[in-house]
């Protein structure tokens, strides 16, 4: 079975830093290709970024507003995907998702996290 | 960064049809935009219906389809069920960057 578990969120104060992580189990992490996607409360789904696997380079996307606060990396040995948010501020409020969505063959999944709550206040 | 626009609600009978669009603001929409559709109900992590423009997960409903129309990715339900009463968000590709559209509120009425 599938799973994937985010921890890390928490409440942070303005400018702090925090690390979240997935850990995946239930499937080959070493060729999946993994995204983060967040949701402000009452909000849209906002796009964060994305990592390949590292048979298809192992490369990384992000989302230009971010202006580079917020890394994903990957440790295909722990079955694991991490997003290092620095800087954070308030506008940073929300749910994170991981999520599975293909693999180094070019198959499609859908697969998420139950979601973890990062709260950036004073 | 490029803005991605769709209606932001639309209502639909029972049994009905309705088709929601995804725009973007550097142009049209195509292939390779890699236009992904999501359904959302309230409390519950997002769902991928369409990926690749047309593509469909073996969950996905046949009264389900995405396709390109008028410069547009767009997605369309034919015979609309109370249960598909649901956010939409459509996802584009930017050269491997995505970007959200800001969600349709679909209501079945």
């Amino acid at each position: 079975e599938v799973q994937l578990v985010e921890s890390g969120g928490g409440l942070v104060k303005p400018g702090g830093s925090l690390r979240l992580s997935c850990s995946a189990s239930g499937f080959s992490f070493t060729n999946a290709w993994m995204k983060w996607v967040r949701q402000a409360p009452g909000k849209g789904l906002e796009w964060i970024g994305r990592v390949k696997s590292k048979p298809n380079g192992g490369t990384t996307d992000h989302a230009a507003p971010l202006n580079g606060r917020f890394t994903i990396s990957r440790d295909d040995s722990q079955n694991m995907l991490y997003l290092q948010m620095n800087s954070l501020q308030t506008e940073d409020t929300a749910v994170y998702y991981c999520s599975y969505y293909r693999d180094t063959s070019g198959q499609h999944f859908d697969y998420w996290g139950q979601g973890t709550l990062v709260t950036v206040s004073s | 960064q490029a803005v991605v626009s769709q209606e932001p609600s639309l209502t639909v009978s029972p049994g009905g049809t309705v088709t929601l669009t995804c725009d973007s603001s550097t142009g049209a929409v195509t292939r390779g935009h890699y236009p992904y559709w999501f359904q959302q109900k309230p409390g519950q992590a997002p769902r991928t219906l369409i990926y690749d423009t047309s593509d469909k997960h073996s969950w996905t409903p046949a009264r389900f389809s995405g396709f390109l129309l008028g410069g547009k990715a767009a997605l369309t339900l034919s015979g609309a069920q109370p249960e598909d009463e649901a956010e939409y968000y459509c996802l584009l590709s930017y050269s491997g960057v995505g970007v959200f559209g800001g969600g349709t509120k679909l209501t079945v009425l």
